[in-house]
């Protein structure tokens, strides 16, 4: 069974320094797509980035960016200049494709990231 | 455009009452899912409806019923809720490149 472990409930960081929100999972699977998904006190859930296993490079969207170790099993959140707009739970996500349209995304427990001015 | 709409916002509902959650999209995505959300947790999945067929069904107490009408559209029915079924349902959708889509979601209130 695949897990996922987000270690830090809470984080907090100044406005315009850079944060990272560590993440590490556990598969015995070689290709599976993670996520990283941010929640905000409004609480609709947003895709922030996401990344392939099998492709090597580093997925970034603007100021996010991953640190993918795939031996490690571990896939962490880099925000860079952080703005107040960035404070939310943040979820990392795991998923096995399974070669159709149904796919089960399995879940950390979360880190609530506070941008503080 | 990754929008998917969840109506309503807010519910509020007595335990003897019937009332639907109603979700759309218009991405072309062929999966459309429900999640249930408590405070301070991670979404849990309750149903997935694949190509308008129901595909997963987590073990979900028959109180919830969910309907897939159409590709675009997805109901969650609800009847004889208790108050621990209060929570944030979250609607979402995906195409075959597997990247989740989530609705702003509906606040549930059973009292």
């Amino acid at each position: 069974a695949q897990t996922v472990t987000q270690s830090q409930p809470e984080m907090s960081v100044q406005e315009a320094e850079t944060v990272t929100l560590s993440c590490t999972y556990d598969t015995s699977e070689s290709n599976y797509y993670l996520f990283w998904y941010k929640q905000p006190p409004s609480r609709q859930m947003i895709l922030v980035i996401r990344q392939e296993a099998y492709k090597q490079q580093n997925a970034t969207e603007n100021r996010f960016s991953v640190n993918f170790q795939k031996a490690a099993k571990s896939f962490s959140l880099k925000i860079s200049d952080s703005q107040l707009g960035d404070t939310a739970m943040y979820f990392c996500a795991f998923m096995l494709p399974d070669g159709g349209a149904t796919n089960k995304l399995i879940f950390g427990t979360g880190t609530l990231l506070a941008v503080q001015p | 455009d990754t929008e998917v709409t969840q109506t309503p916002k807010h519910l509020v509902m007595g335990m003897t009452n019937k009332k639907s959650l109603k979700c759309e999209q218009h991405m072309g995505h062929r999966a459309m899912y429900w999640y249930k959300q408590k405070a301070k947790k991670p979404p849990e999945l309750m149903f997935v409806y694949s190509y308008e067929k129901l595909s997963i069904n987590e073990s979900v107490p028959s109180r919830f019923s969910p309907e897939c009408p159409n590709s675009s559209l997805l109901n969650l029915h609800l009847h004889a809720l208790q108050p621990e079924d209060s929570a944030l349902y979250l609607c979402a959708s995906s195409h075959e490149d597997s990247t989740i889509y989530f609705g702003e979601g509906s606040w549930l209130t059973v009292v």
